[in-house]
């Protein structure tokens, strides 16, 4: 089957690095995806990993690592409008261009 | 800009009526996706479509169908709406090709209350 775990919830302050983690189980694995989802809107695309390592955007990195199933966002900077949640979701072959998603993280920033 | 939009923000129907969430996408891509999104549970996938008239069972595919008659539309349909179907429903759509990361997009959402 396939598994994807997060933590539930985070706090951090303003100008602060905070790092959020996903660990997965899936058979097939063909990308991982970070998307961040502000309250009452949609999932917005910040992310993708399909080979080992870090890559970074900006304030924003994500990292993988195909042998641990593990993958991390990592926040510089922080700033209040980065409280939001944030979904891992993770491809494989057998489901195509289909997701399977976390239960999301929620981040909460403070001044 | 890109886009998919949904038939309604929020709808409240009772018990046992017949649900139609509609989702038009203007990217001209070939895949949508019907998710739904509780509290402590996340995102869910309940079908997903890669063509005109083709349909594959997401996770949670009881209870529902849809519907793919366009390559911009995709309908999701709840033939007898029960209160366990009240949720906040997701569309989003993706290029074909399973190459470099294709991105999904999603809609706004629709919350639905069944009553």
């Amino acid at each position: 089957g396939q598994n994807i775990d997060q933590p539930t919830e985070m706090t951090a302050t303003e100008g602060a690095i905070v790092q959020i983690n996903c660990t997965y189980q899936t058979s097939g694995f063909n990308g991982l995806f970070w998307y961040q989802q502000h309250a009452g809107e949609a999932p917005t695309f910040l992310s993708y990993n399909v080979l080992d390592g870090l890559e970074e955007k900006g304030r924003f990195s994500s990292f993988l690592s195909r042998s641990k199933g593990y993958s991390y966002l990592l926040l510089k900077e922080l700033q209040m409008k980065d409280s939001a949640s944030y979904l891992c979701a993770v491809r494989n072959n057998q489901a195509g261009t289909a997701l399977i998603f976390g239960k999301g993280t929620t981040l909460s920033v403070s001044s | 800009d890109v886009k998919v939009t949904q038939s309604s923000r929020y709808l409240v129907k009772r018990t046992g009526e017949k649900v139609f969430l509609e989702c038009v996408q203007d990217m001209d891509h070939e895949n949508m996706f019907w998710y739904r999104q509780d509290p402590g549970l996340g995102l869910r996938l309940i079908y997903f479509s890669y063509d005109v008239k083709m349909k594959e069972k997401g996770d949670i595919p009881e209870g529902y169908s849809v519907s793919r008659e366009k390559k911009e539309r995709f309908s999701l349909i709840l033939e007898s709406a029960s209160t366990n179907q009240t949720s906040m429903y997701l569309c989003a759509s993706s290029k074909g090709q399973v190459i470099s990361y294709n991105e999904q997009f999603f809609g706004p959402g629709t919350r639905l209350t069944v009553l």
